[in-house]
């Protein structure tokens, strides 16, 4: 299986800050990436494919980039709704997710 | 507009098995592959398998092969996911998942149900 690590595994942010979260894979897996959040009780919502591409309806302050072992996602500018986990997923094989990122309030 | 729905909640004892289902609407059901995805108590994400919903292909993942069974039901646009021996190292929250392309399976998911509560206790 491909390991997905994530980093940090919590945030602490103020509303209006850029936030980056790192994903590293054990191998290459390209640009198959995928990002997505999830709020307490909640199933995940699919935020960004293919690294780079930001799925229908996904506000524009929400950006990836990377390809082959490391990715990023970044939050140009934190809103009250981005409090939340954020999961990493590898597609090139079988899925595997990232272990969790905790974006909390400051 | 695209929707899954699941069944409820289950309390389970340690060896038995549990069937959840996922009703869809607002897609062609039988164009499309449904994953399952499943999340124990405070816990990360972690991929059990896929069925094409129009012929019932599925592909488990191996930790899952041998206990996990996922079948359609093309009369009703539901899917089904049993898994049996249970124990409490399967008390999560069961998802059934869209995947976007109906082409090909590109093993992300743009569409989930609200999820299923599986509580394995004696």
């Amino acid at each position: 299986d491909i390991q997905m690590t994530q980093s940090p595994s919590t945030l602490s942010a103020s509303v209006g800050d850029r936030v980056t979260i790192t994903c590293r894979a054990s191998q290459s897996i390209s640009s198959w990436l995928a990002w997505y959040h999830q709020k307490p009780g909640k199933a995940p919502k699919l935020l960004i494919y293919k690294a780079s591409n930001l799925e229908s309806g996904v506000p524009s302050r929400f950006s990836g980039s990377g390809s082959g072992t490391e990715f990023t996602l970044t939050i140009s500018s934190l809103q009250p709704d981005d409090f939340a986990t954020y999961y990493c997923q590898q597609y090139k094989d079988y899925p595997t997710f990232g272990g969790g990122t905790k974006v909390e309030i400051e | 507009q695209v929707q899954l729905v699941q069944s409820g909640a289950e309390v389970k004892k340690p060896g038995a098995s549990v069937k959840v289902s996922c009703k869809t609407s607002g897609f062609t059901f039988s164009n499309y592959y449904i994953h399952w995805v499943r999340q124990a108590p405070g816990q990360g994400l972690e991929w059990m398998g896929i069925i094409n919903a129009g012929g019932g292909l599925t592909t488990y993942a191996q930790k899952f092969q041998g206990r996990v069974t996922m079948t359609s039901d093309t009369s009703t646009s539901t899917v089904y996911m049993e898994l049996t021996s249970l124990s409490s190292e399967d008390t999560a929250v069961y998802y059934c998942a869209r995947d976007p392309n109906y082409e090909w399976i590109l093993y992300i998911f743009d569409y989930w149900g609200q999820g299923t509560l599986v509580t394995v206790s004696s």
